[in-house]
């Protein structure tokens, strides 16, 4: 079955870079997300590629895919306090010809250490 | 533009009895879905309505269901229930079906006791 895979944990230091790794495994994902949870709050959509491309950026945040591998990476530049949440990959299942329910990785709780 | 309203955000309830929330979309978005979040089995797929038809259902027991009316809005009922039950339920809609990504609410924090 589906499954989208992520590390648990992550910590860095304030004005470093954070990079967020996933795997996943089905190889019909038309699109994969990358949200943001912040305590007491529901999910914040950062980003999201399309699985023809490679790469994709916008301001801060850079996603990487390889498609061959199914790993996708997400990197945060000039890490800030503000930035400590959790961030859930997810990867969209096709159904009916068209995109399907998002499946969720566990999610990697990022901390950001002053 | 108003985003995705879940109401209530609280909800104490006792084993055995039912809930229903409620789930308003941002305007003109027609499909709703609604996931499950648990610290044991994270964010799970429960259902996602379009223009009042069930699309889709994730793998949960029939005391989970849902409906969606002609104003896109959409509630979600669980009868009967259960400890287990206890979760942060999450409403997301779109313009279309899966159309690249998905707003979602702040969520509903059920509390089954």
């Amino acid at each position: 079955g589906e499954d989208v895979e992520q590390s648990l944990f992550l910590s860095v230091r304030e004005g470093d870079s954070s990079v967020i790794n996933c795997t996943y495994t089905d190889s019909s994902s038309t699109y994969l997300y990358w949200y943001k949870q912040e305590p007491g709050a529901g999910l914040q959509l950062l980003t999201y590629i399309f699985s023809n491309m490679d790469m994709k950026q916008d301001q801060r945040l850079t996603v990487l895919l390889n498609k061959k591998d199914k790993h996708l990476s997400l990197r945060i530049a000039d890490t800030q306090t503000g930035d400590s949440a959790i961030y859930f990959c997810a990867e969209s299942i096709e159904y009916g010809g068209s995109q399907g329910n998002l499946i969720f990785g566990k999610g990697t709780k990022l901390s950001v250490k002053p | 533009k108003a985003g995705v309203t879940q109401t209530p955000r609280y909800l104490i309830k006792t084993r055995g009895q039912q809930v229903t929330l409620s789930c308003s979309p941002i305007s003109g978005h027609r499909s709703v879905s609604w996931y499950q979040q648990t610290p044991g089995q994270g964010l799970q797929f429960l259902f996602e309505y379009f223009s009042e038809t069930q699309r889709n259902k994730g793998n949960f027991p029939g005391r989970f269901s849902g409906r969606q009316f002609s104003n896109s809005r959409s509630e979600m009922n669980v009868s009967t229930l259960e400890l287990g039950d206890s979760a942060l339920y999450l409403c997301a809609s779109s313009f279309s079906t899966g159309t690249r990504g998905y707003t979602f609410g702040s969520g509903t924090r059920l509390t089954v006791v």
